[in-house]
């Protein structure tokens, strides 16, 4: 089976930076994707993670170490729009489908 | 460019009434398509998956069902709803690099 952890909940101050961790454990691994939920709407995709490094989309960056089975979301210069839930999700290898872990919910306050 | 639609977009149903939520797909052939629940405050929990017209992948043994009669068109279906079966329910297809775009949703609540 597939183990995908992310905190619950982060708060950060606008204009600050925040790092949403997320760290698997799966067999066959062919990338991570990060997802943006807020309340009460459907999830918007973010980011896609296939190779080690960093991936860099405007103030949002996304980072995977496939040897450590980690991965980060980096949010920077903060916005109140920004407040929404994080969410990580994990496909294998030749796979259909997409495991997501429960999501990390971020609050920022001015 | 590819859209998703859901409907409806909110449902109140007694318990043991039947379901119908329906998901349509444009600007796509042959999609994979998804049926996914989030409860409050949880995570996605993936139902059912579809490869192809009459192809159903079953995740979760439970009292619903899917179904795809045409390529574009996915239907989550229930004969006898649950209480636990409240949720947002969300279908989505899938970008060429397995990335996953998701419809509006439709938010059940099963009084």
């Amino acid at each position: 089976g597939q183990n995908i952890d992310q905190p619950t909940e982060m708060t950060a101050t606008e204009g600050a930076i925040v790092q949403i961790n997320c760290t698997y454990q799966t067999s066959g691994f062919n990338g991570l994707f990060w997802y943006q939920q807020h309340a009460g709407e459907a999830p918007t995709f973010l980011s896609y993670n296939v190779l080690d490094g960093l991936e860099e989309k405007g103030r949002f960056s996304s980072f995977l170490s496939r040897s450590k089975g980690y991965s980060y979301l980096l949010l920077k210069e903060l916005q109140m729009k920004d407040s929404a839930s994080y969410l990580c999700a994990v496909i294998k290898a030749a796979g259909n489908k997409l495991t997501f872990g429960g999501g990390t919910r971020v609050l920022v306050k001015p | 460019s590819q859209t998703i639609h859901q409907w409806p977009a909110t449902l109140v149903q007694p318990v043991g009434s039947p379901l119908s939520l329906e998901c349509t797909v444009e600007g796509t052939s042959n999609p994979n398509l998804y049926w996914y629940r989030q409860a409050a405050g949880r995570g996605l929990q993936l139902l059912f998956y579809s490869v192809g017209i009459g192809q159903i992948s079953s995740e979760v043994p439970q009292n619903l069902s899917a179904s795809r009669p045409q390529d574009r068109q996915f239907i989550l279906s229930s004969k006898k709803l649950l209480l636990s079966d409240s949720g947002f329910y969300l279908c989505a297809w899938v970008g060429l690099n397995y990335e996953q775009y998701f419809g509006p949703g439709t938010r059940l609540t099963v009084t």
